[in-house]
């Protein structure tokens, strides 16, 4: 079963605001990725972390990879409308030698203009 | 980049009869494939991991019989949802992870752009 908890849920903004979710692991992640998707798409990479402590950005996007590597927190800044979609963290499990992908339960962002 | 592709992107069928899903790597070679499986406003889990040249391993309660998949060459996957009944309707969406480059760590995860299946 699914073992990343992301939150929140939802999260309905105003166009310019900053956006904040997070996922957190009872279990150990070496690799935390962040991935969009857009309705009817598969899931698009944004943002991939691979030590604990990192911070990586990607434009807009900010992610960090957890100190205790139980939890990563993804960042939008001074949101715009493209911006809606369901985010999802996702890491590889770590009994499958890191070949097998667990997700979390995702982010629904919409953001009004 | 790599690029993975999903065919077809929306396919309905008549219950019983049987839907076949294509995955390819466009760009390199895939020894391993993934499929998932995504319920409306739900997240995104796991079928089975397909392995080229070998038996695919399917995740607990994912039946291998009604679910086949042909992992036949390095860039081609293939789901086969067979005798489909109205509670398969899906998106299903396959991934798949470079075979060589970089550390296994690092071979990132390119997913396809999803198949949605509807069974009537």
């Amino acid at each position: 079963g699914q073992q990343l908890n992301q939150s929140p849920q939802s999260m309905f903004i105003q166009e310019g605001e900053d956006v904040s979710m997070n996922c957190t692991s009872s279990s150990i992640f070496n690799t935390w990725l962040w991935y969009k998707q857009d309705p009817g798409e598969g899931p698009v990479l944004l943002i991939a972390l691979y030590k604990a402590g990192e911070l990586t950005s990607n434009g807009r996007l900010t992610a960090q990879f957890g100190i205790t590597r139980k939890d990563s927190f993804l960042n939008i800044s001074a949101s715009i409308p493209s911006d809606v979609g369901i985010y999802f963290c996702a890491g590889p499990r770590p009994e499958t030698s890191g070949s097998r992908l667990t997700f979390g339960e995702g982010t629904q962002l919409t953001v009004n203009p | 980049g790599a690029v993975v592709s999903q065919h077809p992107s929306r396919v309905i069928c008549k219950s019983g009869t049987s839907v076949k899903i294509e995955c390819r790597s466009l760009d390199f070679q895939a020894t391993t494939m993934f499929w998932y499986r995504q319920f409306p406003k739900q997240s995104l889990m796991l079928m089975a991991t397909s392995n080229e040249g070998s038996k695919a391993t399917y995740e607990q309660g994912v039946e291998k019989d009604k679910f086949l998949i042909n992992h036949a060459s390095l860039t081609l996957s293939t789901l086969t949802v067979t005798s489909a009944h109205p509670e398969d309707s899906s998106f299903y969406i396959c991934s798949a992870r470079p075979g060589t480059g970089g550390t296994v760590s690092r071979r990132g995860y390119t997913f396809g752009s999803g198949t949605r299946l509807t069974v009537v």
